[in-house]
């Protein structure tokens, strides 16, 4: 059983740019949630999506957008960087949506200049 | 609104001595209540999930947490503590008793460090 899998690991952009970070569930799960950990603090709740729709979302920006894919893949796709964007994004997969009970990935560690 | 509060960022023990990490939540309604675990260069690891069948709730690496609805505390506990639980420990809560879809809110963590 293969686990949650993120990409890129690190990134650099800078101020105004888009980025898009990638992730693949764990085999079987549908459910799908975006988490962004600036340093030092705990995760922070960006959005959740389920059966391919969004349908959850924590206090950020429509700048902040999502895909979930057939497969269960999903995207973070941040318009219009700024610095205090710096910080881990966190995906995690679950197999049934609001049980809390969340398979992380490592992160993608993204830096804006 | 539900919220977390972790009292202390640092908590240094000795191996084989008692872990001990504290958790107050705030919620309007019963909440779910979750610790996971964060080492070094991973993602986190669900530890445990108190859902009000039990009280105590037994996780796994041999730790566990109460549930204390009078003292609104989750706090999590370990007999003796041995030096691969180093590692950042998160509280969180939910609202959310499965049927609906909401993310968790977490606390700020807590730093646990193991002195040989």
């Amino acid at each position: 059983e293969t686990g949650v899998t993120q990409s890129p690991t690190h990134l650099i952009k800078t101020r105004g740019q888009q980025v898009t970070l990638r992730c693949s569930s764990q085999s079987g799960h549908n459910t799908v949630s975006w988490y962004q950990q600036a340093l030092g603090q705990g995760p922070q709740f960006i959005f959740q999506y389920y059966r391919e729709e969004e349908n959850g979302r924590g206090n950020f920006p429509p700048r902040f957008s999502g895909l979930q894919f057939p497969n269960y893949s999903s995207e973070l796709n941040v318009n219009a960087l700024e610095l205090d964007d710096s910080a881990l994004y966190l995906c995690a997969s679950s197999r049934r949506q609001g049980s809390g009970e969340l398979f992380f990935g490592e992160g993608s560690r993204l830096t804006v200049l | 609104a539900q919220s977390v509060t972790q009292l202390g960022s640092h908590v240094s023990v000795s191996e084989g001595a008692l872990v001990l990490l504290r958790c107050n939540y705030s919620s309007s309604v019963p909440p779910y209540l979750f610790w996971y675990v964060q080492y070094p260069n991973q993602g986190l690891q669900l530890l445990l999930k108190y859902t009000s069948a039990a009280t105590l709730v037994k996780g796994i690496n041999g730790f566990e947490a109460e549930f204390k609805k009078s003292e609104t505390s989750f706090h999590l506990t370990k007999p003796s503590a041995h030096m691969s639980d180093a590692a950042e420990y998160f509280c969180a809560v939910s609202l959310y008793s499965g049927g609906g879809a909401d993310g968790l809110t977490f606390g700020k963590g807590t730093h646990l460090i193991i002195q040989p």
